[in-house]
């Protein structure tokens, strides 16, 4: 069975410090692994995908994730935050693609000036 | 191109009613997928939909169903609401090509009192 671990319930931090949001995950097949974001009464948006090949991911708004299979992680970071990044981010793994996506529980970032 | 269109977006049941809860995907994607968000449970996927037939399923008892037509729009069925059922229902679709994700409507808001 496949799980993933957010590590962090809550992230505050200062407008334009560094964050990086943890993510482990166990599985016993070729995952696929994503981080999605949600704001207020919103439903989920991409901000990056691992599918296969290098594992230094780019996303959008300014965010990057590095896959590491030995670590089984897959932590999110950006270099620095703004106001506008305060919102829930989930962390997904699936071994089918765009479905069947088992979630973690979240991380609050909450972006302070 | 449109986004997936969850109708409605919010609904107020009573306790031991049902509910039919419906999503359009994107132009050209074949693949539904149903998921539930609560507090405490976090993100839980329900089951995917695909070329009409159901090829995945998640952990959830038999009170919710859901069918997907010709045009790929799906709807989701919950029989004898209970209480725990009060839940924001998110519904993905995804082309199913190699570089696929799924993409997430603004969710239905289900109150059950």
């Amino acid at each position: 069975a496949q799980s993933v671990t957010q590590l962090d319930s809550q992230v505050p931090v200062f407008e334009e410090a560094p964050v990086e949001l943890r993510c482990n995950y166990s599985s016993s097949v070729s995952v696929y692994l994503f981080w999605y974001v949600q704001y207020p009464n919103q439903g989920l948006q991409l901000l990056l995908k691992y599918l296969s090949g290098s594992t230094l991911v780019k996303g959008i708004n300014g965010f990057e994730a590095e896959f590491n299979k030995s670590q089984t992680s897959f932590h999110l970071r950006k270099p620095s935050v703004h106001i506008s990044d305060t919102a829930e981010y989930f962390c997904a793994v699936s071994n089918q693609a765009g479905t069947a996506l088992i979630f973690g529980k979240g991380t609050t970032l909450s972006v302070s000036s | 191109k449109a986004g997936v269109t969850q109708t409605p977006r919010y609904l107020i049941k009573t306790r031991g009613q049902q509910v039919t809860l419906s999503c359009s995907p994107i132009s050209g994607h074949r693949s539904v997928s149903w998921y539930q968000q609560t507090p405490g449970q976090g993100l839980q996927f329900l089951f995917e939909y695909f070329s009409e037939t159901q090829r995945n399923k998640g952990n959830f008892p038999g009170r919710f169903s859901g069918r997907q037509f010709s045009n790929s729009r799906s709807e989701m069925n919950v029989s004898t609401l209970e209480l725990g059922d009060s839940a924001l229902y998110l519904c993905a679709s995804s082309p199913m090509d190699r570089d696929t994700e799924a993409f997430f409507g603004q969710g239905t808001r289900l109150t059950v009192v």
